[in-house]
């Protein structure tokens, strides 16, 4: 089956600094890949949709210089949390989409993000 | 995308069928039934999806109401593995614009 990997799987990092997060489609292309954050016993939110090589698409009252979203191929899409604050902590996933029509989603296994 | 209702929680003994409902009353015929679950600190695994017929693969059946206003989703032999966060999800096609825009989903415990 179809995987998405996301590397690392945790991260600490200190206040006012910025971390990358990958998100790969190991066994498939993805033209469009989307990123979520989750809180503790919350749902997914839906932060961004990318599109290999074009800007990414941000949903309604996310930050786009604060999570800068990069899609350069078509396996590979990073966020980086710019100036992380603590209350950036937080579950990030992303997800790839297949490349066709009928291509289906498929989700990363998580980054857990503390801010310190 | 529609909007889906779902209990938060439920309970389903060991060995016996869990059949997870969802509202969707406002669903437009060109969206889709998407489910998927979320184990503790995973992310979401896809579990099945359909349009107007009923759908059954290895994990799972999924039953469509003929008003589509509704479904269940059906585990016919629950184990504790699947003991997890369902996720109803109406969306579009791809290519017509659809995401994946998460509800709070039912928490579902299978319990010994």
């Amino acid at each position: 089956g179809a995987v998405v990997s996301q590397h690392p799987s945790r991260v600490i990092c200190k206040s006012g600094t910025s971390v990358k997060i990958e998100c790969r489609s190991l066994d498939f292309q993805a033209t469009t890949m989307f990123w979520y954050r989750q809180f503790p016993k919350k749902s997914l939110m839906l932060m961004a949709t990318s599109n290999e090589g074009s800007k990414a698409t941000y949903e309604q009252g996310v930050e786009k210089d604060k999570f800068l979203i990069n899609h350069a191929s078509l396996t590979l899409s990073t966020l980086t949390v710019t100036s992380a604050h603590p209350e950036d902590s937080s579950f990030y996933i992303c997800s790839a989409r297949e490349t066709g029509n009928l291509g289906e989603q498929y989700f990363g296994p998580g980054t857990r993000l503390t801010v310190t | 995308d529609a909007k889906t209702t779902q209990p938060t929680s439920m309970d389903c003994a060991e060995g016996r069928a869990a059949n997870l409902p969802c509202n969707h009353s406002t669903i437009s015929g060109n969206e889709y039934v998407y489910w998927y679950r979320q184990i503790h600190s995973q992310g979401p695994q896809y579990i099945i999806h359909g349009l107007k017929n009923n759908e059954t693969n290895e994990m799972a059946s999924l039953i469509i109401t003929e008003d589509r206003k509704s479904s269940t989703l059906i585990l016919p032999h629950a184990t504790l593995r699947d003991t997890a966060v369902y996720y109803c999800i109406v969306r579009v096609a791809y290519n017509q614009g659809g995401k994946l825009i998460f509800g709070q989903g039912t928490e579902l415990s299978v319990k010994p």
